[in-house]
């Protein structure tokens, strides 16, 4: 069954510094997305992405933060410039359809990032 | 009030017994919306999605009340391997961009 991977499994990094997280979607998939979950706290959205371009980005998604599919297989979350506050389990999900609300979301097993 | 609201609980429940969670959503145009669960430090894993009309997946049923716009899981007969997390999730309008998690209900199932 295919699923979505994602690279390096635990990051440790120090405060400044930049990070890229890297995500493999589903092939055939179009709908590509971001979320991080804060120890104990829920899963929150970051980030969509569908043709090439962010579709959606929540407030958390700020400057700091940008995305990449740079070939056709690869989507990357790029941090530039890390806060301690940005440790947190980061998931990257593909969804196959166009978006609509019943597309469902596979996630990937999550990459933690420890800030020091 | 949250957007999406449930029972963290944890529910601690003997093996075989049925367990319902509620949850609750604010944006009355919500679209659609879905159980996952997860397990500890795991990623969420959809467990099945849930139609107005409510649903069945073997053990688990999930309904939909959009009068008074909440949702519930029940599982019959569980098991030790329920054990985990259970996450609301709906989607806000149309857009599958936004879907937004509840914090989860602990559920434990002990022998």
């Amino acid at each position: 069954e295919p699923e979505v991977t994602q690279t390096p499994s635990h990051q440790v990094t120090q405060m400044g510094q930049e990070v890229i997280l890297r995500c493999v979607p589903i092939s055939n998939h179009l709908y590509f997305y971001w979320y991080r979950q804060i120890l104990g706290q829920k899963v929150e959205f970051l980030v969509s992405f569908y043709n090439n371009e962010i579709s959606e980005k929540s407030e958390i998604f700020d400057d700091q933060f940008s995305v990449e599919r740079p070939d056709g297989s690869n989507f990357t979350l790029k941090i530039r410039s890390t806060k301690l506050e940005d440790s947190a389990m980061y998931f990257c999900a593909s969804s196959p359809g166009q978006g609509s609300s019943t597309d469902t979301q596979y996630f990937g097993p999550g990459t933690r990032l420890t800030v020091l | 009030r949250k957007e999406v609201e449930q029972d963290p609980g944890p529910f601690n429940v003997p093996e075989g017994a049925t367990v319902a969670f509620n949850c609750t959503y604010s944006n009355s145009a919500s679209q659609s919306f879905f159980w996952y669960r997860q397990d500890c430090r795991k990623e969420p894993k959809l467990l099945m999605s849930v139609y107005s009309s409510g649903n069945e997946d073997g053990r688990f049923t999930a309904q939909l009340n959009r009068a008074s716009q909440y949702i519930s899981l029940l599982i019959r007969d569980s098991k030790l391997s329920d054990s985990a997390t259970y996450l609301c999730v709906v989607n806000r309008d149309s857009s599958a961009s936004k879907i937004i998690f509840g914090s989860g209900t602990r559920l434990s199932i002990r022998p």
